[in-house]
């Protein structure tokens, strides 16, 4: 069973393009976050939500706490955007879940 | 920089071995997460201590153990270490809003264990 479900798993878009990753949870949360994983294997933490909207950029990231619902947008993609992008949750019980990760590639 | 740093960034070791993982939490965070990542199972929480103390377990298994110290740096002890433990260990602090709450999460670049 999986606590979040993440789509799609792959995603190949041409520069400009306007991309949507989605978030589905099944548990209770306290925080949702959007992390960024490059080649190489660094994270970096893109956002953190509890409700509502966030905007860094060209990155944006909506939240639906009554659908158990999350987005991450990118307007404009760019090559440099190419990487993981992982969808995790912060249960009530202060564990995390993590979605299997979205695989971004933007092509010149 | 996140500002966490986590020893050793590689280490190669055999099975049944044991092997320590350090990680220096950003200063003044108080909260530290370990995470495991494997290529089959993705990422996994392991656990987090807050201020010296353990305050949630995820998928952590009895060969492994953690703690955290006085000076808020922690350590993730891997025993008795099999072919299925290599993976990336990643240490995440944070500063929560509350106490052990949410906050925002900030990587250190992880510590990658080969078993052979």
């Amino acid at each position: 069973k999986n606590e979040v479900e993440q789509s799609p798993q792959n995603l190949t878009a041409q520069e400009g393009e306007f991309i949507t990753i989605n978030c589905s949870y099944s548990v209770g949360i306290s925080a949702l976050h959007w992390l960024q994983q490059h080649p190489g294997g660094g994270i970096v933490s893109l956002f953190m939500l509890s409700s509502g909207k966030k905007k860094h950029g060209r990155l944006i990231a909506t939240i639906n706490i009554q659908e158990k619902h999350s987005s991450l947008h990118i307007t404009a993609s760019h090559p440099r955007d190419s990487a993981v992008y992982i969808c995790a949750v912060l249960g009530t019980g202060n564990q995390f879940y993590f979605g299997t990760g979205t695989s971004l590639t933007v092509i010149p | 920089d996140s500002g966490v740093t986590q020893t050793p960034k590689h280490l190669i070791t055999a099975t049944g071995q044991r092997v320590t993982l350090r990680c220096s939490p950003r200063s003044g965070d108080l909260s530290v997460y370990w995470y495991q990542q494997s290529l089959d199972q993705g990422l996994q929480f392991l656990i987090q201590y807050y201020n010296g103390e353990e305050r949630a377990k995820g998928n952590i298994l009895e060969r492994f153990s953690a703690q955290q110290f006085p000076d808020l740096h922690s350590e993730l002890n891997l025993s008795s270490l099999e072919l299925g433990d290599s993976a990336l260990y990643f240490c995440a602090s944070s500063a929560p809003k509350r106490a052990a709450g949410a906050g925002e999460l900030f990587f250190g670049e992880g510590s990658r264990l080969t078993v052979l």
